[in-house]
């Protein structure tokens, strides 16, 4: 079965500083990714997905992610955070379940704080 | 634009009373998915469901049972509410292959005294 670690439950940036989360799989084939943002008490949002193809994959709101096989990681960046990104991340692979169907696997999530 | 639909927002039971979770989703989707989510533990996986008409176990399934009632509607029940099932509970849903994302619902708030 897969699994996700995310390293770091909270984490604080300036604001305009780069943002990094990171996420690590367990897979040895590779999966498929997806990170979302939950703002709160709201559900999830994607922000970006990996399938195939590039390894450098870019979603909503200047968020990017980069697919690194050898490492089995999929770490979410963005440049510069605003005061709007503040909110809890989490990171997901596609697994399949005992009775055969897809499902996704989800990390502990990483708070994110933006201080002025 | 409805996307997914849970109701109630917010509920406050008693220990052993019994609950059910409404779903419902508008875009058509096969596949529905019900979680819970606590502080420090991520979402996990309580039922699922690929298709009208069938239904299985996720990770944290005990305590619970569910129906998916037609294409739209997928319910969560607690027959004997525990303190233990205090949590926030999502729905999702999905379209087509695993490389396609899931859509989730604004939540469930759940207190059970």
């Amino acid at each position: 079965a897969q699994s996700v670690t995310q390293l770091g439950s909270h984490v604080s940036v300036s604001e305009g500083a780069l943002v990094l989360l990171r996420c690590n799989y367990s897979s040895s084939v590779p999966p498929y990714l997806f990170w979302y943002v939950q703002y709160p008490n709201q559900g999830l949002q994607l922000l970006l997905k990996y399938t195939t193809g590039a390894t450098l994959v870019k979603g909503i709101n200047g968020f990017e992610a980069e697919f690194k096989k050898s490492e089995t990681s999929f770490h979410l960046t963005k440049p510069s955070a605003h005061m709007s990104d503040a909110a809890e991340y989490f990171c997901a692979v596609s697994d399949i379940t005992q009775g055969g169907s897809e499902k996704l696997v989800f990390g502990k999530g990483t708070k994110l704080t933006v201080n002025p | 634009n409805a996307g997914v639909t849970q109701t109630p927002k917010f509920q406050v039971l008693k220990t052993g009373q019994s609950m059910t979770l409404q779903c419902a989703q508008d875009m058509n989707h096969n596949s529905m998915y019900w979680y819970r989510q606590d502080p420090g533990m991520g979402l996990r996986l309580i039922y699922y469901s690929a298709s009208e008409g069938t239904t299985d176990k996720g990770e944290v399934p005990n305590g619970y049972n569910v129906s998916r009632l037609n294409k739209r509607e997928f319910s969560l029940r607690l027959e004997s509410a525990a303190p233990s099932q205090t949590s926030v509970y999502f729905c999702a849903s999905r379209t087509g292959g695993s490389d396609q994302p899931q859509h989730f619902g604004d939540g469930t708030r759940l207190s059970i005294l």
